[in-house]
């Protein structure tokens, strides 16, 4: 079975400033998808960025970005020019091969000004 | 942007109850989704739908639990006899392809079980 694991439950950054939040998982698949999912105190889930696994490329959405290292199963998004509308939970999520979401518990970002 | 909407935005019900959470999926997506987030827990999946049948569900997703399409737009979870433990926020989402794109949720429905 699919685990993901997120071992920081809260962090803080400066606003402007930028921080990383670590996510690892593991997975029996070759090909699979990872995702990181924010949750703002309106509780929504949105989606922050994807990861195709086959590609090694890491992906970019303007000032979110992922460190993904496929051979240690490790997928940490950097938030750069931090602002105070990025603090809320946190979520990593693995695509299993039937198509359900798995998630790590979270990491609640804090943003100071 | 096109967004999956959910109703009730809260919900309070006797234990023993039924109670319906509604889904208005995006238009053109093909495949739906519930999860559920106990307070202060990790998002749980609980089922998957596709071409009017169930493709998946967890182990959480027991008798008591059953969804439906009724009408093309609507995507509905019922929970027969409420428990306590069902106290939780259901998420609804939708995708036009399998999850690999990832999802687009709903705000999800707050249901506590009184």
């Amino acid at each position: 079975a699919q685990t993901v694991t997120q071992s920081q439950p809260e962090m803080s950054v400066q606003e402007a400033e930028t921080v990383t939040l670590s996510c690892t998982y593991d997975t029996s698949e070759s090909d699979y998808y990872l995702f990181w999912y924010k949750q703002p105190p309106s509780r929504q889930m949105i989606l922050v960025i994807r990861q195709e696994a086959y590609k090694q490329q890491n992906a970019t959405e303007n000032r979110f970005s992922v460190n993904f290292q496929k051979a240690a199963k490790s997928f940490s998004l950097k938030i750069s020019d931090s602002q105070l509308g990025d603090a809320a939970m946190y979520f990593c999520a693995c695509l299993d091969n039937t198509d359900k979401l798995i998630f790590g518990t979270g990491t609640r970002l804090q943003v100071f000004p | 942007e096109p967004e999956v909407t959910q109703t009730p935005s809260h919900q309070v019900t006797q234990m023993g109850q039924e109670v319906i959470l509604r889904c208005v999926p995006i238009s053109n997506h093909l495949y739906f989704y519930w999860y559920r987030q106990i307070l202060g827990q990790k998002v749980e999946f609980l089922v998957s739908f596709y071409n009017n049948e169930i493709s998946e569900k967890s182990e959480i997703f027991d008798d008591q639990f059953s969804v439906e399409r009724p009408d093309g737009s609507n995507f509905t979870l019922k929970i027969r006899s409420t428990k306590l433990e069902d106290s939780a926020m259901y998420f609804c989402a939708s995708s036009y392809r399998q999850g690999s794109y990832g999802y687009t949720f709903g705000s999800g429905t707050r249901l506590t079980v009184v």
